[in-house]
């Protein structure tokens, strides 16, 4: 079946860096993109952006351009999501979710049909 | 971009029907029929019930229904059941190429 998996609880301190993988299996992982999300403790969902698995083309929130780097690794069926100078109110869970994507124009929208079981990322000193 | 605005809470009784509302702007809601509904159970990760306004995926029940009039998106649940219970998240489409979500909404079967 379809599934993503993703890396363990991860804490930090203020300025560092860090990086969740998201290992999928059970479908053509270069047919989709993958999209990361982020949920804040007792906070709504915040999207962050996305990766194209087939050609490696990114887009991600204005608020985080700069600090957040999404990459896949298709011989491993693996994507990631790097975030750099971590700051306190990044702390919260991060999904990734399979994209199912469309494109129309020049907008590429993905849908999100499939999620991972989300990844604590706790920043505090 | 600004969230899209959802009611922070609605309830209902078992067999009942309730709407949750998903109000935007002309610049995602209003402009393109890209608007998603997510279910949330409490420590668990959301999950995908309708795409494309009124779109089900396969195995989500037939209780759920979406439309959209203008800048506002509706999920409708009907013949409550207890686990319906959950938060409501909805998000669309707003231009390049990004998606913006709604605030959420806490759904309560009394």
């Amino acid at each position: 079946q379809v599934q993503l998996v993703q890396s363990g609880a991860a804490v930090k301190k203020p300025g560092a860096s860090v990086k969740v993988s998201c290992k999928a299996s059970g479908y053509n992982f270069m047919s989709y993109g993958i999209i990361w999300v982020r949920q804040a403790p007792g906070q709504g969902l915040e999207w962050m952006g996305w990766i194209s698995v087939y050609n490696g083309k990114t887009n991600y929130v204005d608020k985080l351009q700069g600090r957040v780097t999404m990459t896949a690794d298709t011989s491993s069926n693996t994507a990631y999501m790097e975030m750099r100078s971590l700051r306190s109110d990044d702390t919260a869970v991060y999904y990734c979710a399979r994209g199912n994507g469309y494109t129309f124009g020049s907008h590429i929208y993905y849908d999100m049909d499939v999620w991972g079981q989300g990844t604590m990322v706790t920043v505090s000193s | 971009q600004s969230a899209l605005t959802q009611p922070a809470s609605v309830s209902g009784s078992p067999g009942e029907s309730i709407t949750i509302s998903c109000t935007g702007t002309s610049s995602d809601v209003g402009n393109y029929n890209l608007v998603s509904w997510y279910q949330q159970h409490p420590g668990k990760a959301p999950t995908l019930i309708i795409s494309e306004v009124y779109r089900r995926p396969s195995g989500v029940s037939n209780r759920f229904s979406g439309s959209k009039s203008g800048n506002t998106a509706s999920l409708t649940i009907s013949g409550l059941q207890a686990e319906d219970e959950a938060d409501y998240y909805c998000s669309s489409y707003a231009g390049s190429s990004t998606v913006v979500f709604g605030g959420g909404t806490k759904m309560t079967v009394l």
